[in-house]
């Protein structure tokens, strides 16, 4: 079946560091990859998508590029903010119904 | 336009007691996905509703039940509650029509605590 499996946290770093959240997937046919983000006690909001193979999905200054031949869809950040301290989740859509999500990886900034 | 709305964000239940979650998605979106977000299962697909008809339905018990009505809206039932319900039910309202892959945006979700 649909999987997706991210890079465990948790994760700290220092204002302005670089921030990686490994993410890969396995899956039948061609699906949409997506980053959503959850702040403390809210919902999940939708980050980033690539639809296709070598699409590139970026918002806020994260990057995510659909990797086919990995199997990948790695978020970058190259600085970050103590306002990115969140759970981010790595999901995957086949079939357009039913996302497929990552067991998060949470995110402190230190200032 | 508006966002999704869950109501209500926080419900105490008492064991055996039976729970309505109401969703109302984005405008002129007729696709209503429920999922359930715990500690130790993370997110899991509950069941998806498009033009009032269950399509899809993920891997829970019959308690888990719901229905949508014709402006979209959508509620999620829970009978006989279990400790092991106490959960984050998120909703998620999508605008796809027919085939394609079309993004899902969630409500802030209802904070389920069964006693």
């Amino acid at each position: 079946g649909n999987s997706v499996t991210q890079m465990e946290g948790p994760v700290t770093l220092s204002e302005e560091a670089f921030l990686t959240i490994n993410c890969t997937y396995t899956a039948t046919g061609y699906p949409s990859l997506f980053w959503y983000v959850q702040y403390p006690g809210e919902g999940l909001q939708l980050l980033l998508k690539a639809t296709k193979a070598d699409d590139k999905g970026s918002n806020k200054g994260f990057e995510a590029t659909y990797r086919k031949e990995t199997t990948s869809f790695h978020l970058e950040k190259g600085s970050v903010q103590v306002s990115d301290s969140a759970v981010y989740f790595c999901a995957l859509l086949f079939n357009d119904y039913k996302l497929s999500f990552g067991a998060g990886t949470t995110v402190t900034v230190r200032a | 336009k508006a966002g999704v709305t869950q109501t209500p964000r926080y419900l105490i239940k008492t064991r055996g007691q039976q729970v309505t979650l109401s969703c109302s998605p984005i405008s002129g979106h007729r696709s209503v996905s429920w999922y359930q977000q715990t500690p130790g299962q993370g997110l899991q697909f509950l069941f998806e509703y498009f033009s009032e008809t269950q399509r899809n339905k993920g891997n829970f018990p019959g308690r888990f039940s719901g229905r949508q009505f014709s402006n979209s809206r959508s509620e999620m039932n829970v009978s006989t509650l279990e400790l092991g319900d106490s959960a984050l039910y998120l909703c998620a309202s999508s605008g796809r029509q027919g085939r394609g892959s079309y993004e899902q945006y969630f409500g802030p979700g209802t904070r389920l605590t069964v006693t």
